[in-house]
């Protein structure tokens, strides 16, 4: 199994572009979540997923728009990328029926 | 929302046991308490979680609080490799709010 894995690894944009990150898992997960990391703080969380067609508002979701179209691949949609979402982007799935969150390895963004 | 509070940094010596605290006053009866840590450059790793009883797995041991305002993670041998910030969080529903978290330095 990968387990989690995210696309790209790193990306630099300009103000105003659109890109979409991809995560994906292979291990069956129910849900799904994406958070970002700012330098020297906790993670926090933007959208979620708690199942394929299903989607919801985590914290702080202003700014990025998700789809789960397939159970496996949740993605995090920015549409006018903003200095202000330079970041790190981890998504994470778990089971419907355990506590434990899976990570992925993280998506380092940088808007210019 | 309940919120968790840990000292941003601690120090241990290798092969000392590590007891790392967290606050929680403000806990649910349905919140679970769960230990994330995070290697520099890594996404966050499971750790442990209870929810009232004291827990035990391969990795460390979580004692909680009799009235759950408080736990702590003990790490029973610290290690180089467990040097990374450790973060106690509550989970209530799809909501994992993490703080700052712990950072653990462990001394040859």
């Amino acid at each position: 199994n990968a387990g989690v894995t995210q696309t790209p690894k790193f990306r630099v944009l300009k103000t105003g572009q659109s890109m979409t990150l991809l995560c994906a898992q292979d291990m069956n997960h129910e849900y799904m979540y994406w958070y970002r990391q700012d330098p020297g703080m906790g993670l926090r969380l933007i959208h979620y997923s708690v199942g394929e067609g299903t989607t919801a508002k985590g914290e702080v979701p202003d700014g990025y728009n998700v789809s789960r179209l397939k159970k496996q691949n949740f993605l995090l949609g920015l549409e006018s990328a903003a200095p202000s979402q330079t970041s790190v982007y981890f998504c994470a799935s778990r089971p419907s029926r355990q506590e434990t969150q899976y990570f992925g390895p993280g998506t380092r963004l940088l808007v210019l | 929302d309940a919120k968790t509070t840990q000292p941003n940094s601690m120090e241990s010596n290798e092969e000392e046991p590590v007891h790392l605290p967290c606050n929680h006053s403000t806990i649910s009866g349905t919140d679970y308490i769960h230990w994330y840590r995070q290697l520099p450059s890594q996404g966050p790793e499971y750790v442990i979680h209870g929810l009232t009883s004291n827990v035990n797995n391969r990795m460390a041991s979580l004692a909680i609080a009799e009235d759950r305002k408080s736990s702590t993670l003990i790490l029973h041998r610290a290690t180089l490799r467990d040097a990374a910030v450790y973060y106690c969080i509550l989970r209530a529903a799809n909501d994992m709010r993490f703080g700052a978290g712990t950072r653990l330095t462990v001394k040859p």
